[in-house]
Parts: structure tokens; C-alpha cells; sequence
């Protein structure tokens, strides 16, 4: 079973949809959460971290679900512009792994 | 925020010459930082973790005498690969890690052999 695991997707929208992605983890010592965003041929840039009582940032929601070691990342009223790759990153012990990405269309 | 600068952005060369490649953090001490390697439509697949003043850590499967990292100081690491063949080409990205645990990326380096 592989560290962190996303379903990679593509997942394939409209415009103004909501979507979530889920992310798995295996390691329960795990300390910390992210959503990076990475464009074709570009680095992952944070989206945001992920905290127990989760966060939101506009229409962005992440939650963290440790008992289940799973986060989540809803993004509401999808634009074209979040056309990406959603990676899930986990922080062990100043150790970084990576899920190996979803992959978002968003239509017109 | 905190800013990774990674050096070059793209390079091509021949065949079984050596490229280095440099990634600075700018305005923290990064006592960690990862290597990763990018293959087309692939995900981002760690290479080897980099502490400062001790030997890198490498991933299995990835050759320590043909990827040599240095890390000698607080802010800086460096890749070197070595002979590269055309199967190294790829896309190499370092990240620092800072105090607070976020990871912040370098630009990425887009390498070709030819």
C-alpha cells in the first residue's frame, strides 16, 4: 500500500461545480497536511495546509480526519483557472511524500 | 513568504557530461531539503533527502554515485548529475522545508540530454 494515495483522476467538470478530492495516508505518527496545486510544467505551489478543525480559504475547504487518516479538499464554484493537479502532501518527522495527484478539468 | 530559488530553470546537454543543478533557499535556513524527479504525466517521486553537514539520504533505486548531492550549507543544496543519458531527462524539483513544516519548491529544472 502506498504512503499517501489519490485517486488520480482526471475528474472532469463544468464550470461552477463543486468537487472533492480525497487523500489517504498509512502513517499514523504523520504530523502535518497539505494541498499544493501544480500547473503543467511548473512547481507545486501551497494551495493551503490542513488542520484537524479544517480551514477554508474562499472556496477552497480542506478537512483532516485523523481517526480515518484521510483529508479532504472541496473546492466549490469551479473556475476554469483551477485546471490542475491537486497533490496531497504529508509531513512525518521532517519527511515529505507525496500522493501522486488528482488531475482537475474544469469545461466551459 | 519564504522563497526557494532553484538554478538553471532548463538546461540541455550532451550525452555523458555532468549537470549541476542549485537550489538556494532565500530567506531561511532550510536544515532539510528534497530532490524529486518529474517524468512527463507522472507524479512527483522523491529522489533523496539532503541534510545539511551529513551524507544525503537516497530513495531505492536511485543511484548515489550518479546523483550527487551536496548540502554545505544552511541555504544551499546542490544535484549533480553525472554522465547523464537521455533517460535522465526530466524534470528535477528541490523543496526546503521551514521551521514552521511547510514545504516551499524550487522553480523546477527541465533537463535534456541529447
Amino acid at each position: 500500500r502506498k504512503e499517501v494515495e489519490q485517486d488520480p483522476g482526471p475528474f472532469n467538470v463544468p464550470e461552477g461545480a463543486t468537487v472533492a478530492f480525497n487523500c489517504t495516508y498509512s502513517n499514523s505518527a504523520s504530523q502535518s497536511f497539505f494541498w499544493y496545486r501544480q500547473d503543467c510544467r511548473k512547481e507545486p505551489k501551497l494551495l493551503m495546509s490542513v488542520y484537524s478543525s479544517g480551514n477554508e480559504d474562499g472556496r477552497f475547504t480542506a478537512q483532516l480526519n485523523r481517526a480515518s487518516q484521510y483529508i479532504s479538499l472541496l473546492i466549490r464554484d469551479s473556475k476554469l483557472s483551477d485546471s490542475a493537479t491537486y497533490l496531497c502532501v504529508v509531513n512525518t518527522r521532517r519527511m515529505l511524500t507525496f500522493g501522486g495527484g488528482t488531475r482537475l478539468m474544469v469545461k466551459p | 513568504g519564504a522563497v526557494v530559488s532553484q538554478h538553471p530553470s532548463w538546461v540541455i546537454c550532451k550525452s555523458g557530461t555532468s549537470v549541476k543543478i542549485e537550489c538556494r533557499s532565500l530567506d531561511f535556513q532550510a536544515t532539510t531539503m528534497f530532490w524529486y524527479r518529474q517524468f512527463p504525466k507522472q507524479s512527483l517521486m522523491l529522489m533523496a533527502t539532503s541534510n545539511e553537514g551529513s551524507k544525503a539520504t537516497y530513495e531505492q533505486g536511485v543511484e548515489k554515485d550518479k546523483f550527487l548531492i551536496n548540502h554545505a550549507s544552511l541555504t544551499l543544496s546542490t544535484l549533480t548529475v553525472t554522465s547523464a543519458h537521455p533517460e535522465d531527462s526530466s524534470f528535477y524539483i528541490c523543496s526546503a522545508l521551514a521551521e514552521n513544516t511547510e514545504a516551499f519548491f524550487g522553480q523546477g529544472t527541465r533537463l535534456t540530454v541529447v
